[in-house]
């Protein structure tokens, strides 16, 4: 079955550790984003991608890196940088010249 | 002012009856519009698009945008309790890829 796969789906880091968040995707699909939610927030986007070795920065980039070589695979990097990184992260794709969005079931990270 | 904004609710319906959820964006060259629903600690799901102004049916789901008044509803029609979520408006800015999302309309449907 297509879709979006996110690992791991929990996960606690030390503060000043940088942590990986994997997003693998098998729709075929040319873009991808990462969006981070806070309790009882909407969805803030991170970055996204549109093609291959391309990647733009959305609204709180700061502390966060990504790449991609892929483009089945779109990983995002928490650096120690990011000052508050607890929170829901989900990564989203969709096919070319369009807002729908299908996610992966998110990654929790927790900073303890 | 944020660009896409939805009242945070709770909206509280009962079983039946017909929920209605606003989301207005404050630019006016945003192109497309979208609501997911999101269940409590899960991922967002695509229910509905619309494009143009006007209204879009799907099932119980009615989509309805207004360009020119700058606001796009949901309207749930027979609510269910399974419709207890969380939804989230998304507005295409331009013409990239970069969706907003507002902050979400938490809806509770009693039984």
């Amino acid at each position: 079955d297509g879709g979006i796969t996110q690992s791991p789906k929990y996960l606690f880091r030390k503060e000043g550790q940088n942590v990986t968040l994997s997003c693998e995707q098998n729709l075929n699909h040319d873009a991808m984003y990462w969006y981070r939610q806070d309790p009882g927030q909407g969805l803030r986007l991170i970055y996204y991608s549109q093609i291959v070795n391309d990647f733009q920065k959305g609204d709180i980039a700061e502390g966060y890196s990504v790449s991609r070589e892929k483009k089945e695979s779109f990983p995002l990097t928490v650096t120690s940088a990011q000052k508050n990184p607890t929170a829901f992260y989900l990564c989203a794709s969709t096919r070319k010249n369009t807002g729908e969005l299908f996610f992966g079931e998110g990654s929790r990270l927790t900073v303890l | 002012q944020k660009e896409v904004e939805q009242n945070s609710g709770p909206l509280s319906v009962p079983e039946g009856a017909i929920a209605s959820l606003n989301c207005t964006y404050s630019d006016r060259v945003s192109q497309s519009f979208f609501w997911y629903r999101q269940y409590s600690g899960k991922s967002p799901e695509l229910i509905m698009s619309i494009y143009s102004n006007g209204d879009k049916e799907d099932g119980r789901f009615t989509a309805q945008l207004n360009k020119a008044s700058q606001y796009v509803s949901l309207l749930i029609r027979d609510s269910q309790p399974s419709d207890s979520a969380t939804y989230l408006c998304a507005v295409q800015m331009d013409s990239s890829y970069k969706l907003i999302f507002g902050s979400g309309t938490r809806l509770l449907v009693r039984p």
